[in-house]
């Protein structure tokens, strides 16, 4: 069984501040997701990767990529109030079913 | 900017009652899935449908069935239901199957 882990669960900063949060998984995933859920909605698909090593931006938000392919990255720089919401990673183990981890939640403070 | 949109927005049952959640999407997408989201527990996958006319379990299908209307519709029904299945029912599509790329904003079930 795959296992999905996310930390920190839960992290508070300031607006300005950068942050880190990470996926780990325990086994070779094919194709890794981070999504954004903010409260009272559905999670917003962020990115998808498929190649270990890989290094993706979205404006401020920066994915990367283990090369085992089993670990990933999202950095945000200059953090700002709208970044407020759960960080879900989600893998593809080659099940054919996506697993997603427990998720962050970032609250960013004006 | 339809997308995916899920009926109804909040429901509470009794115990052994059931019910049917809607999904539609109007993005002409092939896949369709179900998902709940507990605390502290990310997203489990119930079923989902690859294409119209085909339905397959995920994760947790136990007490839950569905079906795959049309293109369009894929909906949830809970025979009877128990208090563990209170949860955020999430329905989501997708162009080709295993990631889902647009969520509906959920159906909050509370089972008492």
């Amino acid at each position: 069984t795959q296992l999905l882990e996310q930390s920190p669960q839960f992290l508070s900063i300031q607006e300005g501040e950068n942050l880190t949060v990470y996926c780990n998984s325990s086994s070779v995933f094919s194709s890794l997701q981070w999504y954004r859920q903010e409260p009272g909605e559905g999670p917003v698909l962020l990115v998808t990767v498929v190649t270990g090593g890989e290094v993706k931006k979205l404006k401020r938000l920066t994915f990367q990529f283990g090369d085992a392919r089993k670990d990933s990255s999202l950095h945000i720089t200059a953090a700002q109030p709208g970044d407020t919401g759960l960080y879900l990673c989600a893998v593809d183990s080659y099940t054919g079913k996506l697993i997603f981890g427990q998720g962050t939640t970032l609250q960013v403070k004006p | 900017n339809a997308g995916v949109t899920q009926t109804p927005k909040f429901q509470v049952l009794k115990t052994g009652q059931s019910m049917t959640l809607q999904c539609a999407q109007d993005m002409n997408h092939n896949s369709m899935y179900w998902y709940r989201q507990d605390p502290g527990m990310g997203l489990r996958l119930i079923y989902y449908s690859a294409s119209e006319g085909t339905t397959d379990k995920g994760e947790v299908p136990n007490g839950y069935n569905v079906s795959r209307l049309n293109k369009r519709e894929f909906s949830l029904r809970l025979e009877s239901a128990a208090p563990s299945q209170t949860s955020v029912y999430f329905c989501a599509s997708s162009e080709a199957l295993r990631v889902p790329q647009h969520f509906g904003d959920g159906t909050r079930l509370s089972i008492l």
